[in-house]
């Protein structure tokens, strides 16, 4: 069975520029969260979609943005990049969010800002 | 409010030594989960457990073991004769509470690096 699978694993952008994330989850997993993990901050939730809709949102700045597709699969954009967007951006999948059933996490994809 | 903390920000420790990672959790709600995540140099966050807010029976999974403490609100990690593809950072995580918009989200805490030397 084939994990959550999030590409690119490695991204250099510079500042300004916008950018694509993409998450496939685990197959038949409907539940796809998005979280931004820095150094500082450590792990923070940005959103989470069920079914196509996003069922939550964390405290990030209009520019972020995400949105899932009939597959389940989804993508995560951040429009004019700032230097501290760099993070490692984790991508999560689980049966059914609201069940308390762990995440299975993806690699990540980790961006850099220039 | 809900708050996870992870005090211990790197411990390091030689193998085949005993450690304990500490959470301590902050929530109003009755109902509750909590989860234990590894996240090795590969960047990926591992799954490790879940455990429920009504279920305080400590758990034990090879050289894992798991206390759960509402008394105290803690819900800690040890393991056993450590070895060093245990070296990874580990999360504590706390989900609860139905926001406004009827769901859920996951706090995690700071995490704790833990180094095990051969």
């Amino acid at each position: 069975k084939a994990g959550v699978t999030q590409t690119p694993r490695y991204l250099i952008k510079t500042r300004g520029q916008q950018v694509t994330l993409s998450c496939s989850p685990i197959s038949g997993h409907r539940s796809v969260s998005w979280y931004q993990q820095t150094p500082g901050q450590g792990l923070q939730f940005l959103f989470e979609y069920f079914s196509e809709t996003q069922r939550n949102k964390g405290n990030f700045p209009g520019r972020f943005s995400g949105r899932q597709f009939s597959n389940s699969r989804s993508e995560m954009n951040v429009s004019t990049l700032e230097l501290g967007d760099s993070a490692l951006y984790l991508c999560a999948s689980s049966l059914e969010g609201r069940q308390g059933r762990g995440y299975t996490f993806g690699s990540g994809t980790r961006l850099t800002v220039v | 409010a809900q708050k996870v903390t992870q005090a211990q920000t790197e411990i390091s420790v030689v193998e085949k030594e005993d450690v304990t990672l500490d959470c301590v959790y902050e929530t109003r709600d009755t109902t509750y989960y909590l989860f234990w995540y590894k996240q090795p140099p590969s960047g990926e966050l591992v799954f490790l457990i879940r455990r429920n807010s009504f279920d305080e029976q400590n758990e034990i999974s090879g050289r894992y073991s798991w206390n759960f403490q509402k008394s105290t609100s803690s819900f800690n990690f040890t393991i056993t004769a450590s070895q060093v593809v245990d070296s990874a950072v580990y999360f504590c995580a706390l989900r609860a509470t139905r926001n406004t918009s009827g769901t859920y989200k996951y706090i995690f805490g700071t995490g704790t690096r833990l180094k095990v030397l051969a």
